[in-house]
């Protein structure tokens, strides 16, 4: 098993661009979330999913954040237009049921 | 509002020693609580969980114990070795599969 597989591990961007962020989670993990870190508000829940349908996405901070799950493999976090303050490890995690999550090694985007 | 707390924003403890890491919480709806280690780079890695019907739970070196009255939680390593030295995450969730809501993590160093 690879585990939870995100990409690019490191994006720069400039402000106003357009950032896609990639997941692909475990096999048989019906629940992926999006985290953010940062050293001002630590680990955030941007979004949840559960069978491919967001179920939560009352961390999302603004409309230029959005994420989708079109299957069960593969999902996305879209930034759009980025912005400096959106700089951070921007984690993907899956699960099944018990037994915590599986995070991925997470992406560092720089908005500059 | 934060719901987990953990205080300590470090530890440090001689190899051998025992590592107490502790955190608080507010949110009485909690009843699933995990710890994760986090080394740099690296996504967090789910260590021990245990759930609001249980006051303690062991795996190995790893004690995790609960006190649902006072909402504080704990982690023990016993002994600790300096590859336990990482930041420390406390989780919490109203399920065992729903979201969970991390601390500001606690950094462990063991000293050889």
């Amino acid at each position: 098993d690879a585990g939870v597989i995100q990409s690019p591990r490191h994006e720069v961007t400039e402000m106003g661009q357009e950032v896609t962020l990639r997941c692909k989670p475990i096999s048989g993990h019906n629940s992926l979330f999006w985290y953010r870190q940062t050293m001002m508000r630590g680990l955030e829940l941007l979004i949840y999913f559960n069978n491919n349908v967001p179920i939560d996405d009352s961390g999302m901070p603004e409309d230029r954040f959005s994420a989708k799950m079109p299957n069960a493999s593969f999902s996305t976090l879209k930034i759009q237009p980025s912005e400096p303050r959106d700089s951070a490890v921007y984690f993907c995690a899956s699960t099944r049921t018990e037994n915590g999550y599986t995070f991925g090694s997470g992406t560092r985007l720089t908005v500059v | 509002d934060q719901q987990v707390k953990q205080n300590s924003p470090s530890l440090s403890v001689q190899e051998g020693r025992i590592s107490i890491l502790n955190c608080d919480y507010t949110n009485s709806m909690f009843d699933y609580f995990l710890w994760y280690k986090k080394y740099p780079a690296e996504g967090p890695t789910f260590l021990i969980s245990i759930s609001s019907i249980k006051d303690k739970n062991e795996d190995g070196r790893f004690t995790v114990f609960l006190n649902k009255s006072a909402k504080h939680l704990s982690l023990h390593i016993v002994p600790s070795q300096p590859g336990d030295s990482a930041v420390y995450f406390c989780a919490a969730s109203e399920t065992n599969a729903g979201k969970s809501t991390f601390g500001d993590g606690t950094t462990l160093t063991v000293k050889p």
